[in-house]
């Protein structure tokens, strides 16, 4: 069974002060990892796409990597506006649906 | 970029009543899809919304309780049958586009608060 777990469940960080966030997953054959971003009250708002171990992607202040069984997200830098839950998906070879993690909330205090 | 829109944003309804929540693409996909979000937990896929036939379900939601519609490319709708306050949740659509790569998009959400 593909299943998706992160850590940690909440952090709490300054503003400035850079951290990773992790996703490790199981998943008999992996189409794509993918990263959301979800604010309170709103759907996911999509980040990245990693299809292959050694991937990495980049946007703004947040870079993300993938090894063979895991994901992190790297924020650099942090500003309040950070401040999110954010959710890694894994989608298999096999199949179109998406397995969810249950999310890091990230709180960015000034 | 295509716009996703869900109606009604929220709603509050009383037990035993059901609920129709609309999904709108602006532009035509080629998946949609509906999940569950209960409060503080992850995304639960509640269906696949196929168009032209029935909605293929994931373990542990039934099409008495969730029937869903895909008229075309471009809309579809869940309902939540006979509900009860364990029905309250977040329910989002999202949708797959032909020019992405697997990746989904998701609409802003209905928020239900069953009574």
């Amino acid at each position: 069974e593909d299943q998706v777990t992160q850590s940690p469940e909440a952090l709490r960080l300054q503003e400035g002060e850079s951290s990773s966030l992790n996703c490790s997953y199981t998943v008999s054959g992996l189409r794509g990892l993918f990263w959301y971003r979800q604010d309170p009250g709103k759907g996911p708002e999509f980040l990245f796409t990693l299809y292959s171990a050694g991937e990495e992607k980049e946007k703004e202040r947040l870079k993300a990597t993938l090894t063979k069984k895991e994901s992190f997200l790297h924020i650099t830098a942090p500003k309040p506006e950070d401040s999110a839950t954010y959710l890694c998906a894994v989608q298999a070879i096999y199949g179109q649906n998406f397995v969810f993690g249950p999310g890091t909330r990230l709180s960015v205090l000034p | 970029s295509a716009v996703i829109s869900q109606k009604p944003s929220r709603d509050i309804c009383q037990r035993g009543t059901s609920l129709t929540i609309q999904c709108q693409v602006d532009s035509q996909v080629t998946m949609m899809f509906w999940y569950r979000q209960q409060p503080g937990q992850s995304l639960t896929l509640i269906a696949t919304a196929n168009q032209g036939s029935e909605a293929t379900y994931e373990s542990g939601f039934v099409i008495d309780k969730f029937p869903i519609s895909r008229p075309n490319l471009t809309f579809s709708t869940l309902t939540v049958s006979n509900m009860s306050p364990e029905d309250s949740s977040i329910y989002l659509c999202s949708v797959i586009f032909g020019t992405s790569h697997g990746e989904q998009f998701f609409g802003p959400g209905t928020r239900l608060t069953v009574l």
